[in-house]
């Protein structure tokens, strides 16, 4: 079967730097995708993958490696405003998406 | 960020009601899905079209009917609902359905009693 593996919660302080973890296992790959969820909203698009390697956006970093089926999403200079739900999702084969359950990040002051 | 509207973004209903939720897109996409969102669980992909054509049904109850009736406007329609069927129900848009980045709107919050 297919699987996407990520923590379920998450804390953070402020200002720091927090990486949430994401390991998959799907039958054909076409990239992966991670967005932001906050309580009551639409899943936001973050980040893009489908080349090994790092891709950095601003305070966000995607990470991915194929041969391990593993990413991380990797948040900077931490806000109170990052506190959200961060889910990770993997085109298969047929290009449709597998989601994972998604990692609530606490941020605390 | 406006780019697909969803009506109601709250629901409550019974079990014997008869209900439709609706879908906009305004970003000139050709695909639109909808999802189920349980709690603490992976979003469901419950149905895909592409050009007004479903092409995806994921073994969804007979109770779940969607409707396209062109590129901008998805419904779900709903009856004869179960408690369990309580969730988020999110709609989604992207140019394409291959590669192409999947746009939300923001839910709508259905109640089952």
């Amino acid at each position: 079967g297919q699987n996407i593996d990520q923590p379920t919660e998450m804390t953070a302080t402020e200002g720091a730097i927090v990486q949430i973890n994401c390991t998959y296992q799907t039958s054909g790959f076409n990239g992966l995708f991670w967005y932001q969820q906050h309580a009551g909203e639409a899943p936001t698009f973050l980040s893009y993958n489908v080349l090994d390697g790092l891709e950095e956006k601003g305070r966000f970093s995607s990470f991915l490696s194929r041969s391990k089926g593993y990413s991380y999403l990797l948040l900077k200079e931490l806000q109170m405003k990052d506190s959200a739900s961060y889910l990770c999702a993997v085109k298969d084969s047929n290009y449709q998406l597998i989601w994972g359950a998604g990692t609530k990040l606490i941020i605390k002051p | 960020e406006t780019g697909v509207t969803q009506t109601p973004r709250h629901l409550v209903m019974g079990m014997t009601n008869k209900k439709s939720l609706k879908c906009e897109q305004h970003l000139g996409h050709n695909a639109m899905y909808w999802y189920k969102q349980s709690a603490k669980k992976p979003l469901e992909l419950m149905f895909v079209y592409s050009l007004e054509e479903r092409v995806e049904n994921n073994s969804v109850p007979s109770r779940f009917s969607p409707e396209c009736p062109n590129s901008s406007h998805l419904f779900l329609h709903l009856h004869t609902l179960q408690p369990e069927d309580s969730a988020l129900y999110l709609c989604a848009s992207s140019h394409r359905i291959d590669i192409d980045t999947q746009y939300f709107g923001p839910g709508t919050r259905l109640t089952v009693l």
